[in-house]
């Protein structure tokens, strides 16, 4: 069964700042990785999907990487705005969908 | 593109009552469809998913039942409920590889038993 371990689990950094969420897994066989984000109460939305022959995807602010081999992947968000404060949650897929615990980013004004 | 609308969005039921969540989906065709729970203050817990109509696999033995009656509809059902099924149940779908294998996610349902 795949593990999905996500570090650190809760994050408060400064308005502007950068910074990187990381997630590890166990099992390397997997389609894609995807990475979500969840609002207290709400449910979950994708941010990027990088599939498995892919090293990397980039959305506006946000750039996740993967290295398949290792069972890493990192979610970078570039000049954190208060309106990031969320959970983050990374789910690599094989044939099931495993979620990590995410992790609680608090940006401050 | 896909909508994925849960109903009810908050729920508050007695132990022991039947419970009853729906799961509907517009703007595609024969998607996988999966029920998750996700309790306070931990990751989320895969219940049921179906590859197609009648067709329901369970990941976890427990009291609840899923049934997709039609392609776009899943439901979450429960004879009696207990304490331990409060949680926040999200209904999500993915294409398949077709579609990137992409999961998409419906708003929640918080369901609350006393």
């Amino acid at each position: 069964k795949q593990e999905v371990t996500q570090i650190p689990a809760a994050l408060s950094v400064p308005e502007g700042e950068n910074l990187v969420l990381n997630c590890s897994f166990t099992d390397s066989a997997i389609y894609n990785l995807q990475w979500f984000r969840q609002d207290p109460g709400k449910g979950l939305t994708s941010l990027l999907l990088i599939q498995s022959s892919q090293r990397e995807q980039t959305s506006g602010r946000l750039n996740a990487s993967l290295d398949k081999s290792s069972g890493r992947s990192t979610l970078y968000i570039a000049a954190s705005q208060p309106g990031d404060s969320a959970t983050y949650l990374c789910a690599p897929t094989g044939n099931q969908f495993y979620f990590g615990t995410g992790t609680s980013l608090t940006v401050i004004p | 593109s896909q909508t994925i609308h849960q109903w009810p969005a908050t729920l508050v039921q007695p132990v022991g009552s039947p419970l009853s969540l729906e799961c509907t989906v517009e703007g595609t065709s024969n998607p996988n469809l999966y029920w998750y729970r996700q309790a306070a203050g931990r990751g989320l817990q895969l219940l049921f998913y179906s590859v197609g109509i009648g067709q329901i696999s369970s990941e976890v033995p427990q009291n609840l039942s899923a049934s997709r009656p039609q392609d776009r509809q899943f439901i979450l059902s429960s004879k009696k409920l207990l304490l331990s099924d409060s949680g926040f149940y999200l209904c999500a779908l993915n294409l398949g590889t077709s579609g990137s294998n992409e999961q998409f996610f419906g708003p929640g349902t918080r369901l609350t038993v006393l």
